[in-house]
């Protein structure tokens, strides 16, 4: 792989199931994030980490929550996933805070 | 919290120039990027100004007045590739980013 991979893609999911989107970049980057992007209110952060072993919230964390054991792992978790959870997420890394962030392709996710 | 404005849409013709302004008010600054995201896919990254002034990169220019909270986005000799949302991101105080709701270009032959 080449880069920051998200999975799934896409995902249908019933209201207060669990699910864990996963993120893996290969660029050996310090920081990663996770944002959802909704239909004008452009991209919110939810989670972010600066390096291994450490996280932080961003604007919109609750229900959510993530980890970030190496590197190269971001998963993002929904414990009990609601409607207004829809929404595409996207994962992004950088080599340091101080430079641009690199985005995966997004995974869309619909909570019924 | 941040707070940044940008217009929602904007129409040009192919072979123009097209302006997108951003204006901004966040808690600390520390730097304006902007990135464009064509439907469906990731935002890429496309510009970065730290300083006050004009940054010239090919076709795309950014500029940057930190004493106004204002940038600006010039795409010059319009493509219809160009079509895209642009997004006008600033990082803050604590290095985290905060996007604009982003603006979206659709360039007529």
């Amino acid at each position: 792989i080449a880069g920051i991979t998200q999975a799934p893609t896409s995902q249908i999911l019933a209201a207060g199931r669990r699910m864990t989107l996963r993120c893996t970049q290969d660029m050996r980057h310090n920081a990663m994030y996770w944002y959802r992007q909704d239909l004008g209110l452009g991209l919110r952060l939810i989670h972010y980490s600066n390096t291994a072993g450490t996280t932080g919230k961003g604007e919109v964390p609750d229900g959510y929550s993530v980890s970030r054991a190496n590197t190269d792992d971001f998963p993002l978790t929904l414990a009990s996933a609601v409607p207004s959870q829809t929404s595409v997420y996207f994962c992004a890394s950088s080599d340091s805070t101080n430079n641009e962030q690199f985005f995966g392709p997004g995974t869309r996710l619909t909570v019924l | 919290g941040q707070n940044i404005d940008q217009p929602t849409e904007m129409t040009a013709t192919e072979g123009a120039i097209v302006q997108i302004n951003c204006t901004y008010q966040t808690s600390g600054f520390n730097g304006l990027f902007w990135y464009q995201q064509h439907a469906g896919e990731a935002p890429t990254f496309l510009s970065y100004n730290v300083l006050d002034g004009l940054e010239e990169k090919g076709r795309f220019s950014s500029f940057l007045s930190r004493s106004k909270g204002y940038s600006y986005l010039l795409l010059k000799e319009l493509q219809m590739k160009d079509s895209a949302s642009y997004l006008c991101a600033v990082r803050d105080g604590d290095y985290k980013l905060s996007f604009g709701a982003g603006t979206t270009v659709t360039v007529r032959a």
